[in-house]
Order: C-alpha cells, then sequence, then structure tokens
C-alpha cells in the first residue's frame, strides 16, 4: 500500500494568487481529513469528509479556503487568494472507519510571499 | 467537543532515562486515544493507541496508560534513545469521526 499521497510536496507562491493542494487517500478508506500545522497553532483540523462528502467544515479559517471531494481516490484544499499567513504544512489523512487509525500523508508545505 | 490537554510542551532527558507525557480529555464517550509521534519535517505516525477496554497497553519500549475515571492518559518511554527525540501528540476520539489531538511534546534525549 503506497499510503497516503500528497501533492506538491513544497509549493511557494506569491500573495494573490490560487494555490491546489491535492491528496490521494488510502484505498478503502472512507474517511478523508484535511489539517494545517503551524508553530504557533498547532495540528488544526480544517474539515474532513465521510464518502465524499463534506461533514465538518468548521475549521475553515475562512471563505478563501475550499476543499472537494469529487471521488473516493481525490480531494482538493483550495486557497484563492492566498496570504502570507496560509503559509504552513498541509497534512492530509484518511482512515477506514469511525475510530480507526488514522495515517497521515507527507504534508505539503506552503509558503506565501 | 471534546478538549485535550498535553503537558509538558518541553521535555529534555538524559539517554537511559524514561519520560513520561500526559494528557487529560473533557469529553467521557471518548474511547480510542492514540499516540503520534512527529520527527522534525516529517509526518506524523502512529506508534501505539489504547481503547477504553484497556487500562494498559506496551510494545517494547513504549507504553501507554488509560484511566477513565480520571479523564486521563499517558505515554511512558523507557530507556530513551536520541532517536526517540520528536514531538509527540495524544489524541481522542468517540465513535465518531474526528481527532482531538493535544498541543505536543517536544521531547529531547541527550546523549
Amino acid at each position: 500500500d503506497a499510503g497516503v499521497i500528497q501533492s506538491p510536496r513544497h509549493e511557494v507562491t506569491e500573495m494573490g494568487q490560487e494555490v491546489t493542494l491535492r491528496c490521494k487517500p488510502i484505498s478503502g478508506h472512507d474517511y478523508l481529513f484535511w489539517y494545517r500545522q503551524t508553530m504557533m497553532r498547532g495540528l488544526e483540523l480544517l474539515i474532513y469528509f465521510n464518502n465524499n462528502v463534506p461533514i465538518d467544515d468548521s475549521g475553515m479559517p475562512e471563505d478563501r479556503f475550499s476543499a472537494k471531494m469529487p471521488n473516493a481516490s481525490f480531494s482538493t484544499l483550495k486557497i484563492q487568494p492566498s496570504e502570507p499567513r496560509d503559509s504552513a504544512v498541509y497534512f492530509c489523512a484518511s482512515r477506514r472507519m469511525p475510530g480507526g487509525t488514522q495515517y497521515f500523508g507527507p504534508g505539503t508545505r506552503l509558503l506565501v510571499l | 467537543g471534546e478538549n485535550v490537554e498535553q503537558h509538558p510542551s518541553t521535555l529534555s532527558v538524559q539517554e537511559g532515562d524514561s519520560a513520561v507525557i500526559k494528557c487529560t480529555y473533557s469529553d467521557s464517550a471518548s474511547n480510542y486515544f492514540p499516540w503520534y509521534k512527529q520527527e522534525l519535517g516529517k509526518r506524523p505516525q502512529l506508534i501505539i493507541d489504547i481503547r477504553s477496554n484497556v487500562g494498559e497497553k506496551k510494545d517494547q519500549r513504549i507504553a501507554v496508560t488509560l484511566n477513565k475515571t480520571a479523564k486521563h492518559f499517558s505515554l511512558h518511554i523507557t530507556e530513551t534513545q536520541p532517536e526517540d527525540s520528536a514531538v509527540y501528540f495524544c489524541a481522542a476520539s468517540d465513535t465518531g469521526n474526528q481527532f482531538y489531538f493535544g498541543t505536543g511534546t517536544s521531547l529531547t534525549v541527550i546523549p
């Protein structure tokens, strides 16, 4: 099993640009989570999906952030327009069922200049 | 919702000594408690977990204890080694969907 796959691994962009982060969960996992990690705020849950349906997006910081999961094997997190304070590591994670082990992807390190 | 508190935020130990990290949670419905280790620049990785029907679980030098009455659980690392240096996160989850993470403990093992 390849594990959770994220792309790109690193992204450097300028303020105002659109950023799209991608995630492929582990096959057979019904739950997908997007997290943001910074030194100041730690690991924050942004949004999670169950069977491709967004369940809780209360952690999405503002309307500039949006996430989709068009099918069971692909999800995107989009930031438009990006701001320097969005600079962070964004992790995608998946798990098979409630109470199951959650596995993290390698993360996308985003730097907004 | 659930609130997970983790202490200490930083911990330094001499190689060979033991390290203990403690977490408390607020929701009595939580029944799954994983611990993650995150090395610098890497992803969080599960190192051990415990469910509410068990009071203690051990895996080589790592053990986790759970006190449901007091709503706290702890990670114990014995015979620490330099490669144990990392940030450790606790988490709590009920039969719902979310993991609630602690704020992390930065462990440094001094050779």
